[in-house]
């Protein structure tokens, strides 16, 4: 079973606050992602990471930024959130070898600005 | 421009029907095709798929890949309710081993 957590589940926050959204895994993953879901859309990749002190933006522009300081933990910060930033992220972890593909995602965080 | 077409985006079914699910892609760098489950959040595994006309088999549910035509379908066989869910479907391509999705097909199943 997958060991990659997310918090918080949910977040109603209002404009102009900053906020970081946490995740954590515990399979020594390498790899890190973290994707973004509207209702009804694809999942889009807004950044991604090989491993520490490693961070790349992904195909969807964002506002937001990362870091990797520790393999385990990869957060996501917007300094200033926005109604457009409402949305469903998602965080995935993945490993070097066979099944690089084999993405592991957390449960999400459901993030609504006002 | 890459890109992933699922269809249908939605079906509905009874238990213990048969159901194919279809994707097409467009890529300039295939590497693997994959199918994810996504239940309530978060997705889960389902399927890769590097090599034309070889199936994936999981119990009910099956896969296969045409490079040529550049497609692939899900089948799930005797449906449950517990199959409820979105299948999503991506491609990896480069050396990055990037996904890219498509937005999903939303399979519901009655009893």
């Amino acid at each position: 079973e997958a060991d990659i957590y997310q918090t918080p589940r949910y977040l109603v926050i209002g404009t102009g606050k900053k906020i970081t959204l946490e995740c954590s895994q515990t399979m020594g993953h390498d790899k890190m992602y973290w994707y973004q879901q509207d209702p009804g859309m694809e999942l889009h990749l807004i950044h991604y990471s090989y491993g520490v002190n490693s961070t790349e933006k992904g195909d969807l522009s964002s506002e937001s930024t990362v870091s990797r300081i520790r393999t385990e933990h990869f957060p996501l910060t917007l300094e200033s959130a926005r109604p457009s930033h409402t949305s469903q992220y998602l965080c995935a972890s993945s490993e070097y070898g066979h099944l690089p593909e084999k993405l592991f995602f957390g449960s999400g965080t459901q993030l609504s600005v006002l | 421009e890459d890109k992933v077409v699922q269809s249908p985006l939605s079906l509905v079914v009874h238990e213990g029907d048969t159901v194919t699910l279809n994707c097409s892609y467009e890529v300039t760098n295939f590497r693997s095709l994959l199918w994810y489950k996504q239940e309530k959040k978060a997705p889960t595994f389902l399927f890769m798929l590097t090599s034309s006309g070889i199936e994936k088999k999981s119990g009910r549910l099956s896969s296969i890949l045409d490079k040529k035509e550049l497609f692939s379908i899900l089948n799930i066989t005797a449906t449950q309710t517990g199959d409820s869910a979105i299948y999503l479907c991506g491609f990896s391509g480069g050396s990055n081993y990037k996904l890219t999705f498509g937005k999903g097909t939303l399979l519901t199943v009655n009893p």
